[in-house]
């Protein structure tokens, strides 16, 4: 069954450094997202990918934040200068048709 | 806001007892999702009822939607010990857009 990847599975980062999370998703999806979780809290959304461009994005996704489908397969998520406040499980997800959103694995983000 | 809130927040029960959890959400909805989660791993996708749809089945899962009163219940039948984990309901106004997610029902099923 098709599923949506994610690599690294643990990144440790120093603050203020630039962190890229890597995403695969569903090959036949047209619809992509990312979204957080912080330990112990709700799972929040972060930003959606449409047709190659942002659809819609929350507060948390300000200037630091940036999303790129790179190829026809890839869909990252960069956090050009970390803070410990990132510090989280970040999740990438994508939706077909029938608009279920599958998530990925997750990436647990540790800023020191 | 539009927020899926879950009742109860922990529920303990035994192996072949049935589970229920509640969701309760503040603004009109496309959909419904159910999602499990086991410690700190990934999110499962269980269920998506939609908002012109008032009860789905999946195996031993059962959710159902009543959009009047904003709410949807995931009712797991003969649970098992591997059912343990968090469960959420995530709500989306409309179809394809973000999912707004609860705080999730923590289910402890003992054997």
């Amino acid at each position: 069954e098709p599923e949506v990847t994610q690599t690294p599975s643990h990144q440790v980062t120093q603050m203020g450094q630039e962190v890229i999370l890597r995403c695969v998703p569903i090959s036949n999806h047209l619809y992509f997202y990312w979204y957080r979780q912080i330990l112990g809290q709700k799972v929040e959304f972060l930003v959606s990918f449409y047709n190659n461009e942002i659809s819609e994005k929350s507060e948390i996704f300000d200037d630091q934040f940036s999303v790129e489908r790179p190829d026809g397969s890839n869909f990252t998520l960069k956090i050009r200068s970390t803070k410990l406040e990132d510090s989280a499980m970040y999740f990438c997800a994508s939706g077909g048709a029938l608009n279920e959103q599958f998530f990925g694995p997750g990436t647990r983000l540790t800023v020191l | 806001s539009q927020q899926g809130e879950e009742d109860p927040q922990a529920l303990s029960i035994q192996e072949g007892e049935n589970a229920t959890m509640n969701c309760s959400y503040k603004t009109s909805i496309n959909n419904l999702q159910w999602y499990r989660q086991n410690s700190g791993r990934g999110l499962v996708h269980l269920i998506l009822i939609r908002s012109n749809e008032r009860e789905k089945h999946s195996g031993r899962l059962r959710v159902t939607l009543d959009t009047s009163k904003k709410s949807s219940s995931l009712l797991i039948t003969a649970s098992r010990a591997a059912d343990t984990a968090s469960y959420f309901c995530a709500t989306a106004i409309i179809a394809g857009t973000a999912l707004i997610f609860g705080k999730g029902t923590t289910l402890s099923v003992s054997s």
